[in-house]
């Protein structure tokens, strides 16, 4: 079955250190999303790209990075400037730049 | 500036209580409003895509419908298993919303039985 694939699903970090998060789809999809999603507050964009090796900052990327080097990843890093990154992050992707997305389950990362 | 607002936060109904849940946004021009159903610890599912004033569409007991201002999900004789989280994204025309969705704060809906 096409689908998201996001790992690990749980992931705790001690402060300072820098943690990546995978994304991986087989849907042949363009475009890959990153989003954070804390409580009480909408999803916020992390990184998008839209074609392999591009991908532009969201409205959140500060403390964050990210590689596109094959269509079918797109990795999270948390890096330690990342002031508060206990939250629940979420990966998605899309035909199109505008079409629907498609979301994989999550990865909800503690800091400790 | 773009914005997307959803209410209520909360909402709880009775099984079989019909009712509806507001999306409201402001955009310089509406490439589509979505409409997502997010079950707690889960990645969000897609359910509705609505493009233009007027346009409605359906699957089982919701019904999404769009005006120029704002989008209703109503949801009709509700069943304990509908009780999630709907969210609402909105992609917006101009350079700075480029493959970008706005989303609300979404509406958590519990169905009682």
């Amino acid at each position: 079955d096409g689908g998201i694939t996001q790992s690990p699903k749980y992931l705790f970090r001690k402060e300072g250190q820098n943690v990546t998060l995978s994304c991986e789809q087989n849907l042949n999809h363009d475009a890959m999303y990153w989003y954070r999603q804390d409580p009480g507050q909408g999803l916020r964009l992390i990184y998008y790209s839209q074609i392999v090796n591009d991908f532009q900052k969201g409205d959140i990327a500060e403390g964050y990075s990210v590689s596109r080097e094959k269509k079918e990843s797109f990795p999270l890093t948390v890096t330690s400037a990342q002031k508060n990154p206990t939250a629940f992050y979420l990966c998605a992707s899309s035909r199109t730049p505008w079409g629907e997305l498609f979301f994989g389950e999550g990865s909800r990362l503690t800091v400790l | 500036e773009d914005q997307v607002t959803q209410s209520p936060e909360a909402l709880r109904l009775q099984e079989g209580e019909s009712s509806s849940l507001n999306c409201s946004y402001t955009v310089s021009g509406l490439r589509g409003l979505f409409w997502y159903r997010q079950d707690p610890g889960k990645g969000p599912e897609f359910l509705f895509t609505l493009y233009s004033a007027g346009e409605e569409k359906e699957k089982e007991r919701l019904k999404a419908t769009l005006t120029k201002k704002e989008s209703f999900l109503h949801i009709t004789a509700p069943k304990p298993e509908d009780s999630a989280t709907y969210l609402c994204a909105v992609g917006a025309y101009g350079s700075s919303n480029t493959g970008k969705l706005i989303f609300g704060q979404g509406t958590t809906l519990q169905v009682k039985p």
